[in-house]
């Protein structure tokens, strides 16, 4: 079995300053992980993922996260907030093998000017 | 298509009558997914059809769900004798085979009145 924690609900940030979206992960296999993100009604899009390759993945628009398997963490960040940042971001396991994808129950990131 | 494409985009449909929801997938993609958001939550896993190997139908909330799928491709979710609790935007996705990451569709916006 496996599921996500995504350790807050909401998030805000002042536009311009570091974003920091945690996640914890239980996988009894080397999981696969992913943040996609939700904007306002618009379909998910995913940012990054990780694949038992590099441990800290690089993904669109300046996001990038860490797999920590001693933490069992893979938390997404990026330096600097833009107001187009604002929106749902889920983190989301997958066995590696390839499997149903399980989502945490989402981040609303709000970025005031 | 380039993407996946679900239809109905929005559906309304009274209390107690059957509803179908159409996703086709990518071309090519042997993965399929359906998952359910209600109103300001996550995503809910459905059902997972992968190839030729028999559905994961774990997420399936009763027996007024179901779903099928023709080879692959177009998938089709129906929902028996409708109640209020079953309106959310039910999302498709598709993978390519031994590839987690999934694509997902616009969605279908069901309300039961």
């Amino acid at each position: 079995a496996q599921s996500v924690t995504q350790l807050d609900s909401h998030v805000s940030v002042s536009e311009g300053t570091p974003v920091l979206l945690r996640c914890n992960y239980s996988s009894s296999y080397s999981p696969s992980l992913f943040w996609y993100v939700q904007h306002p009604n618009k379909g998910l899009q995913l940012l990054l993922k990780y694949t038992s390759a590099a441990t800290l993945v690089k993904g669109i628009n300046g996001f990038e996260a860490e797999f920590k398997k001693s933490e069992t963490s893979f938390h997404l960040t990026k330096p600097s907030a833009h107001m187009s940042d604002a929106a749902e971001y889920f983190c989301v396991v997958s066995k590696s093998s390839g499997d149903k994808l399980t989502f945490g129950t989402g981040t609303r990131l709000a970025v005031r000017p | 298509g380039a993407g996946v494409s679900q239809s109905p985009s929005n559906k309304v449909t009274e209390k107690g009558k059957d509803v179908e929801l159409r996703c086709d997938p990518i071309s090519g993609h042997t993965a399929l997914y359906w998952y359910r958001q209600r109103l300001g939550q996550g995503l809910e896993f459905l059902i997972y059809f992968q190839g030729n190997s028999a559905p994961d139908k774990s997420g399936l909330p009763s027996d007024r769900f179901s779903a099928e799928r023709t080879g692959e491709s177009v998938s089709t979710l129906t929902i028996q004798r409708t109640q209020q609790e079953d309106s959310a935007v039910y999302l498709c996705a598709s993978s390519r085979q031994g590839d987690t990451e999934a694509f997902f569709g616009q969605g279908t916006r069901l309300t039961v009145v």
